[in-house]
């Protein structure tokens, strides 16, 4: 069963970039990494997905280094509509249920 | 292209009545998805469909619950019988094949009284 690991909360400040590390050990050959924004009393929003490497879209950046035990999410200058948690799961599809884990995810709170 | 819709938004309801929650996917999205919300907690998978069939239910509890994604119509996820600890926040979603980008819609809150 693939676990990730992240930080349960962060801080930061308008302006700044934030970096969101999501560790995941035992990550399958098959896996990606898909990254989900939840603001309260609504539903998720995908964000972005990683195989490796970089991937970037007008939301975000997502880095994973070679051997893909980690992955980083980078949001660049952050406001304060970026406040909410961000979820990091880690699987090959969906057929693959017992990896569909949200988690807890990593609560962050950007401050004006 | 409207997106995911779930209906009622919230759901009031006594112990031992029936709550029946609705999903209507995105056009052209023919897998869904339901997962149940606590307050401060992560969203828990419930159960995966397909148009007419159930493809993984495995998170969902044996009793008093179902679900049905039918041929026509939107998902309806089914709870008997409810019980306090039923409240939650149910959030549905749509895929148009089994990748990780879901979409997500704004959830029926239950409240059991």
């Amino acid at each position: 069963l693939a676990k990730t690991t992240q930080p349960i909360s962060m801080d930061s400040y308008e302006g700044q970039e934030v970096n969101i590390t999501c560790s995941h050990n035992n990550i399958a050959t098959n896996d990606y990494i898909t990254w989900y924004q939840q603001f309260p009393s609504q539903g998720p929003r995908f964000i972005i997905q990683g195989y490796k490497t970089k991937v970037t879209n007008e939301v975000a950046s997502l880095f994973i280094p070679a051997d893909r035990k980690s992955s980083t999410l980078s949001l660049p200058r952050v406001s304060l509509s970026d406040t909410a948690v961000y979820y990091c799961l880690v699987g090959p599809n969906t057929y693959n249920t017992d990896k569909l884990i949200f988690g807890t995810g990593t609560r962050l709170q950007v401050f004006p | 292209n409207a997106g995911v819709m779930q209906n009622p938004r919230h759901l009031v309801r006594r112990r031992g009545q029936e709550a029946r929650l609705r999903c209507s996917p995105m056009k052209g999205h023919s897998h869904v998805y339901w997962y149940r919300q606590l307050p401060e907690e992560g969203l828990k998978f419930m159960v995966y469909l397909q148009k007419e069939n159930i493809i993984d239910e495995s998170g969902m509890p044996k009793e008093r619950f179902s679900a049905e994604f039918p041929k026509e119509g939107p998902s309806i996820l089914r709870i008997q019988q409810v019980v306090r600890g039923d409240s939650a926040a149910y959030f549905c979603a749509s895929s148009p094949d089994a990748a990780y980008e879901q979409y997500f819609g704004p959830g029926t809150r239950l409240t059991v009284t």
